[in-house]
């Protein structure tokens, strides 16, 4: 079965500073995706950054990168510089076998002036 | 272009009546999903449309649901006899080719209540 673990309900960094979220998997799958989404209080679901499991360079969308660790199926989210904007409920989610994404169930993370 | 559109936004409804919840793709996208956000939960994929058809519907978390798609554009979720149980907010989400890279865009919403 193909499963996403978010250990974090909540987080809070301080505006300009940098802050993690964890996320771990599990699949079978040797060729996979895996993503981070971000979902503001106005519910529309934002894909903030893609990784590929073959490709070894880590993924970076300006302040957004991700630390993916295959053998460890960890793929956290590091947001630089964190911005009032930034702050919102943020998924991991794990490519399906049927083309849906399979999700973790989310950090709401706060942002602190 | 316009995104993914659902209709609608919200709605109250009473236990034991029927529901239906649209959503409008993006234009020219073949793939179509449809996802359950409950409250304190993550999202759980319901049911997903390669052009009109749907594969498998092992996801629909009981008979009293069901889904279909015309014309390879719009999608309706119904909802027979609603529950409780069934409050949440259903995101769908489309997708400009089936199990290529899950390039997948949500639409809004619809959160359901069930008084």
């Amino acid at each position: 079965a193909q499963t996403v673990t978010q250990s974090q309900p909540e987080m809070s960094v301080q505006e300009a500073e940098t802050v993690t979220l964890s996320c771990t998997y599990d699949t079978s799958e040797s060729d996979y995706y895996l993503f981070w989404y971000k979902q503001p209080p106005s519910r529309q679901m934002i894909l903030v950054i893609r990784q590929e499991a073959y490709k070894q360079q880590n993924a970076t969308e300006n302040r957004f990168s991700v630390n993916f660790q295959k053998a460890a199926k960890s793929f956290s989210l590091k947001i630089s510089d964190s911005q009032l904007g930034d702050a919102a409920m943020y998924f991991c989610a794990l490519g399906g076998s049927q083309g849906n994404l399979i999700f973790g169930k989310g950090t709401k993370l706060s942002v602190k002036p | 272009g316009a995104g993914v559109s659902q209709s609608p936004s919200n709605k109250v409804t009473e236990k034991g009546k029927d529901v239906e919840l649209r959503c409008d793709p993006i234009s020219g996208h073949t793939a179509l999903y449809w996802y359950r956000q409950s409250l304190g939960q993550g999202l759980e994929f319901l049911i997903y449309f390669q052009g009109n058809s749907a594969p498998d519907k092992s996801g629909l978390p009981s008979d009293r649901f069901s889904a279909e798609r015309t014309g390879g554009s719009v999608s309706t979720l119904t909802i027979q006899r609603t529950q409780q149980e069934d409050s949440a907010v259903y995101l769908c989400a489309s997708s400009p080719e089936y199990l290529r890279t899950y390039e997948q865009y949500f639409g809004p919403g619809t959160r359901l209540t069930v008084t």
